[in-house]
């Protein structure tokens, strides 16, 4: 079974260019999440989408990022303007948990960011 | 001057010892747990589960204890071995919601 995907797998780019990076859920969950890995800060939730729907954004760091799921198979997270500190590893992760039923979250193997 | 990081926790191991990697979780509400493995240049892989109605699951190598009284969750790995040296963490949810919340990790490092 194909696992969640995400794209690229590295990405380096200049301060100030806008960052596009992508995830596919695995098939038949219903929940995505966005979340970015530092040494600073360890694992940070974004964003998580139920039914593409964005339910809580509380962890998106600025208006900088923008999250958007349209379709239940594709997911975008967007930095514009990126700055160094944006650098890190970008995990997708989804599950099929529901507000009555908790069930585990499946992650992708993250996009390395680098911004120079 | 130089950001201070992260600094997890680390247990050594001998191959073939059992390893136990303790966790306290923070939110008496929380009522499903997971522990998630995570290799260098990967993402988290889940490992076990547990509900707050159980206090110990066990899975293939690995155990789950879950003491909801003191907040303590621990994951028991059986005769480790060195692919099992990764960065291990645990995870938190509280039924009704969405968000799960990640401890900060421990690093299991194997000595052949």
């Amino acid at each position: 079974d194909a696992g969640v995907i995400q794209s690229p797998r590295h990405e380096v780019t200049e301060m100030g260019q806008e960052v596009t990076l992508r995830c596919k859920p695995i098939s038949g969950h219903n929940s995505l999440f966005w979340y970015r890995q530092t040494m600073m800060r360890g694992l940070e939730l974004l964003i998580y989408f139920n039914n593409n729907v964005p339910i809580d954004d509380s962890g998106m760091p600025e208006d900088r990022f923008s999250a958007k799921m349209p379709n239940a198979s594709f997911s975008t997270l967007k930095i514009q303007p990126s700055e160094p500190r944006d650098s890190a590893v970008y995990f997708c992760a989804s599950s099929s948990e529901g507000f009555s039923s908790n069930q585990p979250q499946h992650f992708g193997d993250g996009t390395r960011l680098s911004i120079l | 001057g130089e950001s201070v990081g992260l600094h997890l926790p680390t247990l050594s191991v001998q191959e073939g010892d059992n390893s136990i990697i303790n966790c306290a979780y923070s939110n008496s509400a929380s009522d499903y747990f997971i522990w998630y493995k995570q290799e260098s240049g990967k993402g988290p892989q889940f490992i076990i589960d547990i509900r707050s109605n159980m206090d110990k699951r066990q899975g293939q190598r690995v155990t789950v204890l879950l003491n909801k009284t003191v907040k303590h969750l621990s994951l028991q790995i059986a005769a480790t071995q060195p692919g099992d040296s990764a960065v291990y963490f645990c995870a938190e949810s509280n039924g009704g919601g969405f968000k799960t919340i990640f401890g900060a990790g421990t690093r299991l490092f194997v000595k052949a």
